[in-house]
């Protein structure tokens, strides 16, 4: 069945550090979503990319979809605390289904 | 707001005595979903419905059922926990119209077995 293997899975930065965790899928993925998981919450959707390349931005934050649609990277720049988390993507798998990854965890030195 | 929303938020209860987790949505979305979450670990789908149409996962032990008598509503059942059962069970909802859409979480209900 179809994987997305996410890495790292652990991250520990200096406060004002980036921060990139990366996605890869074992197929063609018709789309990929983030989300992102405070401690001790629920997972929350941040965003989701459909097209091959698509770049976009939240503020600090910025998703990349790759060419062949199989990988997807999310940017942090100039981390805060607030940042601290679980990031997840996910690939859409049929109109109905995601398959997370394993989630990268995010800690932050202030 | 709340749109989904998940009770017990703590649940308790014995090796092999049944448990009934429930999930009610404020959204009406068409899915529904229920995923088992270990601790640092990613969300594990165990099944969905589609309306009323149940979609098992293929490695959804048979102990874990599932209930959705309307729209709003939907239960989890586990018929004899074991302790390895015990984790984090996430509602999920989402629109569909022939694309994925964003999935909405609940809470999350923690259920400890002893």
């Amino acid at each position: 069945g179809q994987q997305v293997m996410q890495i790292p899975q652990y991250q520990h930065v200096q406060e004002g550090e980036d921060f990139t965790t990366y996605c890869n899928s074992s197929t063609t993925l018709s789309n990929i979503q983030w989300y992102k998981q405070r401690p001790g919450g629920h997972p929350v959707f941040l965003i989701q990319l459909v097209k091959s390349g698509e770049v976009k931005k939240q503020k600090r934050l910025t998703f990349q979809f790759g060419e062949a649609k199989k990988n997807s990277s999310l940017h942090i720049t100039a981390t805060q605390t607030t940042d601290v988390g679980t990031y997840f993507c996910a690939g859409g798998q049929g109109a109905q289904k995601l398959v997370f990854g394993q989630g990268t965890r995010l800690t932050i030195n202030p | 707001d709340a749109m989904v929303i998940q009770n017990p938020r703590y649940q308790v209860t014995q090796f092999g005595k049944p448990v009934t987790l429930s999930c009610s949505q404020t959204l009406n979305h068409n899915v529904m979903y229920w995923y088992q979450q270990k601790s640092s670990q990613a969300p594990k789908l165990l099944f969905h419905y589609y309306d009323k149409d149940f979609n098992n996962e293929a490695d959804t032990p048979d102990n874990f059922q599932s209930r959705r008598p309307n729209t709003s509503f939907c239960f989890l059942d586990i018929r004899s926990p074991g302790l390895g059962d015990a984790a984090m069970y996430l509602c999920a909802t989402s629109r569909t119209a022939g694309t994925t859409y964003e999935q909405y979480f609940g809470p999350g209900t923690r259920l400890t077995v002893t």
